[in-house]
């Protein structure tokens, strides 16, 4: 089974801090996704990674940055947290051959900046 | 831009009630469906997907959805919920010329299934 794990479940931090996320699947997958989930607005994509040290800006990508040092590790940045970056975060994986297009979610980092 | 729609936000039924969830897409060439199921406190997981072929795809515990191209609309069904149905659930899209893989995903739909 694919696993996909986070860093941490539940997480508090201050206005102004550097809060890292880490995402760490086990597959050998070279896609690695970034969402964030927020009530009634679904799952809307962050950054994404296809390969090591390469990166792609989702469709919100604004005031977070992404790093891809190793294949299995997909690091999440808020470079400087904001109230309005209180959320449910979700990283996911995806391989690239098979053509299955299924993507595998991890349990998800609920983030609170107080 | 590419956008998917899920018309119910909240929807409540009795156990053994028929279940239907809405999903609609804006995107005028191939994709590739899916449905994910969140669980309380647990992580997104994959119900069902649809690449090519039979437009009526099943999946897990019980649930099936249709493709229906002239509708861009990928509908999830159950005949028959039980309690333990109980989640959100999302509809997801990727446009098959992206290579990127990346999912567009609805807002979900919260199901509360009463004994």
């Amino acid at each position: 089974d694919v696993k996909v794990t986070q860093s941490s479940r539940y997480l508090v931090k201050r206005t102004g801090e550097k809060v890292f996320l880490e995402c760490v699947q086990d597959m050998d997958h070279e896609n690695m996704f970034w969402y964030r989930q927020d009530p009634g607005l679904g799952l809307r994509l962050i950054y994404f990674s296809y390969d090591v040290k390469m990166k792609e800006k989702g469709d919100i990508p604004e005031g977070y940055s992404v790093s891809r040092e190793k294949k299995e590790r997909f690091s999440l940045i808020l470079e400087s947290a904001s109230t309005n970056q209180t959320s449910m975060y979700l990283c996911a994986s995806k391989g690239s051959s098979g053509g299955t297009y299924e993507q595998y979610f991890g349990p998800g980092t609920r983030l609170t900046v107080t | 831009a590419q956008s998917v729609s899920q018309h119910n936000h909240h929807v409540i039924l009795s156990e053994a009630a028929s279940l239907e969830l809405g999903c609609n897409y804006s995107y005028g060439g191939t994709v590739n469906l899916f449905w994910y199921v969140q669980y309380p406190g647990q992580h997104l997981q994959l119900l069902l997907k649809y690449f090519s072929g039979d437009p009526l795809v099943k999946g897990i515990k019980g649930f099936e959805a249709e493709f229906i191209k002239s509708k861009f609309s990928f509908n999830l069904r159950k005949p028959s919920v039980q309690w333990s149905d109980t989640a959100e659930y999302f509809c997801a899209v990727n446009p098959r010329m992206d290579s990127s893989y990346k999912l567009i995903f609805g807002s979900g739909t919260r199901l509360l299934v009463r004994p």
